[in-house]
């Protein structure tokens, strides 16, 4: 049971110009959003959270968007440079949870 | 240290093998996290560890599977009697209690296991 879903396990955009990475998830009981990026032979670093009470966050160049009615958030990227060519994994945590739940991820490449 | 720490960080070993994985998480860090990640496949939760709590297990795909985290710092996961689909990377990460959760764990680099 696939409770957080990236449906494109890849995407590929040309510096400069937007990438929009999509998560959809199915439990409601989700408070807390998060993105998570990936290069090889690392680790996943965290990118960016949202609160389930607000419908979107900016961070510089990254603005995650949260649409609970749909529960469906996206993370854009704008501009998209070389450097951000990593797998990003949407992730999510539930109210009175401790772990997170993680999509499947989607590898980003952004071509110079 | 300055990060989560695991190793080793490649391990190649025969099918019916036990093994060990270890993690040093962040020092002060309550929360440990293990998580793996198979060929192609998102990030599974296996354990979690938080302060003296019994951990959740919740996550460990057999009892092949075990882990423990001794004084409440380094914690160790052993598999025993490896097969070829417990190959994967196997990702340790660690955070400041529940903050953590939504803003974020920081995770070692992860152990490749290759059962062969």
């Amino acid at each position: 049971d696939q409770q957080v879903k990236q449906n494109s396990p890849s995407l590929s955009v040309q510096e400069g110009r937007i990438s929009i990475l999509n998560c959809d998830y199915t439990n409601s009981m989700f408070d807390y959003f998060l993105w998570y990026k990936k290069y090889p032979a690392e680790g996943p670093t965290f990118l960016i959270s949202i609160s389930s009470i607000k419908d979107k966050n900016e961070d510089g160049r990254f603005t995650v968007f949260l649409n609970k009615s749909a529960k469906h958030l996206s993370l854009h990227i704008v501009p998209s440079q070389p450097g951000d060519s990593a797998v990003y994994f949407c992730a999510a945590t539930d109210t009175g949870g401790f772990k997170t739940i993680f999509g499947a991820g989607t590898r980003l490449f952004v071509k110079a | 240290g300055a990060g989560v720490s695991q190793s080793p960080s490649n391990k190649v070993t025969e099918k019916g093998k036990d093994v060990e994985l270890r993690c040093d998480p962040i020092s002060g860090h309550t929360a440990l996290y293990w998580y793996r990640q198979s060929l192609g496949q998102g990030l599974e939760f296996l354990i979690y560890f938080q302060g003296n709590s019994a951990p959740d297990k919740s996550g460990l795909p057999s009892d092949r599977f075990s882990a423990e985290r001794t004084g409440g710092s380094v914690s160790t996961l052993t598999i025993q009697r490896t097969q070829q689909e417990d190959s994967a990377v196997y990702l340790c990460a660690s955070s400041s209690s529940r903050q953590g959760i939504n803003y974020g764990y920081t995770f070692g680099s992860g152990t490749r296991l290759t059962v062969v």
